[in-house]
C-alpha cells in the first residue's frame, strides 16, 4: 500500500506565504495530486506532479522530488478563502491500472 | 459543463435500515468511483469502475455494500443493513479514461452525508 503523510493543521497569516509539505512511500509512483476542500465541500483539483520540479499555477505552486519521494504545495498572497484542507493523492501504478490513494489532509487556516 | 451531480445531499437513517446513493458522472467521463470520507480524514476509495466493469472494489464490504453502473453512466450504492459506523460522507468522482490522456484528474461531487443513528 501507499503511506502518505502530512501535517494535521497548519495557520499562517493574511498576505503570508505557506508551505505544505506532504511525503509519501510507495512504489509503482506515477504522478501526485493536490486537491483543496473547504468545510462541507467536495474536493477540487489544484494541480498535478509526475515530473521533478515546480509547478506554478498563478498563487498555488506544487513541488516534486520522486528521489525523495517529497512534495510541498506553495500558497502566496495568502487569503481569507484559502482556509481549507488540502489533501494530496498518489498515483500508483497497480497491476495494469492506474490508483489514486488520498492522504488525510493539511487543514489550514488563515488568520486576520 | 455540469459537474458530477449527487443525491441525496443528506440522509438520516435508523441503524439496520438500507439505503441508497445516487450518482451522475460527469458526460463522457468513462471511469467512476465512489468514495468513503471519515471527519478529518482523506477520501477512501470504496470501488472503481471503468464503464460498466468494476475494476477495483478491493475495499467494498461486501457483505453490506454494493454498488452497480448499468449502461457506464449512473451508478447507485447501497448499504444493508446500515450500522452506526457507516456515518460518513460518500462522495462520488468520475474521470475521462485514463489511456486517453495524461493525466486522470478527479473530478467531485458534493457528497452525500449519511447519518446512522
Amino acid at each position: 500500500g501507499q503511506n502518505i503523510d502530512q501535517p494535521t493543521e497548519m495557520t499562517a497569516t493574511e498576505g503570508a506565504i505557506v508551505q505544505i509539505n506532504c511525503t509519501y512511500q510507495t512504489s509503482g509512483f506515477n504522478g501526485l495530486f493536490w486537491y483543496q476542500q473547504h468545510a462541507g465541500e467536495a474536493p477540487t483539483f489544484l494541480s498535478y506532479n509526475v515530473l521533478d520540479g515546480l509547478e506554478e499555477k498563478g498563487r498555488f505552486s506544487s513541488f516534486l522530488s520522486r528521489s525523495k519521494g517529497y512534495s510541498y504545495l506553495l500558497l502566496k498572497e495568502l487569503q481569507m478563502k484559502d482556509s481549507a484542507s488540502y489533501l494530496c493523492a498518489v498515483r500508483v501504478d497497480s497491476g495494469g491500472y492506474q490508483k489514486v490513494t488520498f492522504g488525510t489532509g493539511t487543514k489550514l487556516q488563515v488568520i486576520p | 459543463e455540469a459537474g458530477v451531480v449527487q443525491s441525496p445531499r443528506y440522509k438520516i437513517i435508523e441503524k439496520k435500515q438500507p439505503v441508497a446513493f445516487w450518482c451522475n458522472p460527469i458526460s463522457g467521463h468513462n471511469t467512476l468511483y465512489w468514495y468513503l470520507q471519515n471527519l478529518g480524514q482523506g477520501p477512501e476509495l470504496l470501488i472503481r469502475y471503468e464503464n460498466e466493469e468494476a475494476v477495483d472494489d478491493s475495499q467494498l464490504p461486501k457483505d453490506r455494500f454494493s454498488a452497480e453502473r448499468l449502461k457506464g453512466v449512473d451508478s447507485t450504492l447501497k448499504i444493508q443493513p446500515a450500522e452506526l459506523g457507516d456515518s460518513a460522507v460518500y462522495l462520488c468522482a468520475s474521470s475521462l479514461d485514463p489511456g486517453q490522456q495524461v493525466t486522470d484528474t478527479q473530478y467531485f461531487g458534493p457528497g452525500t452525508r449519511l447519518t446512522v443513528l
